[in-house]
């Protein structure tokens, strides 16, 4: 089925650094989602994004938070500067279509650890 | 508040056997979307089967079915005749809001299964 990937699997970075999370979504959805897992916590939503604009955000996505696509390439995340509690599994999802039934399709993860 | 419930943290069946796993939620909307997804030991995120609120007939898709109980909050998912590889971790997540709607999804801890020979 359609995949979508996340690169890199892990990062491990010194706290203030920055730090960008890239995902590659299925090619033709429109619609990206970044969701935050920390371990042995349940998965929590971030942040929606359509057509360049940030559709909707939780209040997880602090102001050190931006997402981004440029020209239809990687959707990113970027966090600047890194604090100890952003340490999780970040998951991106796309979607071909918006609208609560539209199904998402997840990468893998990317393991952020900052120390 | 919206919120999503997993209760059971893990399960462990003989394979061929049926394993009911549960899931109650809180919302305040009247129309919403239930959702079952697996993880699978490699990380990835599968999408398995999806319940509407309005709908009162319980989803079926292969060998996973739901036993919608609307009253109760309840969305258990049940997995027929299981294999191996159904060994995983299974979320439950609600959507709230109209089709129409682009809202967020709201997860609950996850179940893991372990399916043995």
């Amino acid at each position: 089925g359609p995949k979508v990937l996340q690169i890199p699997s892990h990062q491990i970075i010194d706290m203030g650094q920055m730090v960008t999370l890239n995902c590659d979504p299925v090619s033709n959805h429109l619609y990206f989602y970044w969701y935050k897992q920390i371990l042995g916590q349940q998965m929590e939503f971030l942040v929606n994004f359509y057509n360049g604009k940030v559709m909707e955000k939780s209040k997880l996505f602090k102001d050190q938070f931006s997402v981004e696509r440029p020209d239809g390439s990687y959707f990113t995340l970027k966090i600047q500067p890194t604090a100890l509690e952003d340490s999780a599994v970040y998951f991106c999802a796309s979607s071909r279509t918006g609208g609560a039934l539209a199904e998402q399709f997840f990468g893998p993860g990317t393991r952020l650890t900052v120390l | 508040a919206q919120k999503v419930t997993q209760t059971q943290t893990s399960i462990s069946v003989v394979e061929k056997t049926t394993v009911t796993m549960d899931c109650v939620y809180e919302t305040r909307d009247s129309s919403y979307f239930l959702f079952w997804y697996k993880q699978t030991a490699s990380g990835e995120i599968v999408f398995l089967i999806r319940q509407d609120s309005y709908k009162k007939e319980n989803a079926t898709v292969g060998h996973y079915s739901l036993n919608f109980q609307k009253p109760k909050s309840s969305i258990g998912l049940i997995i027929t005749a299981t294999q191996i590889e159904d060994s995983a971790v299974y979320f439950c997540a609600m959507r709230e809001g109209n089709v129409g709607d682009n809202s967020k999804l709201i997860w609950g801890l996850g179940t893991s299964l372990v399916v043995n020979p």
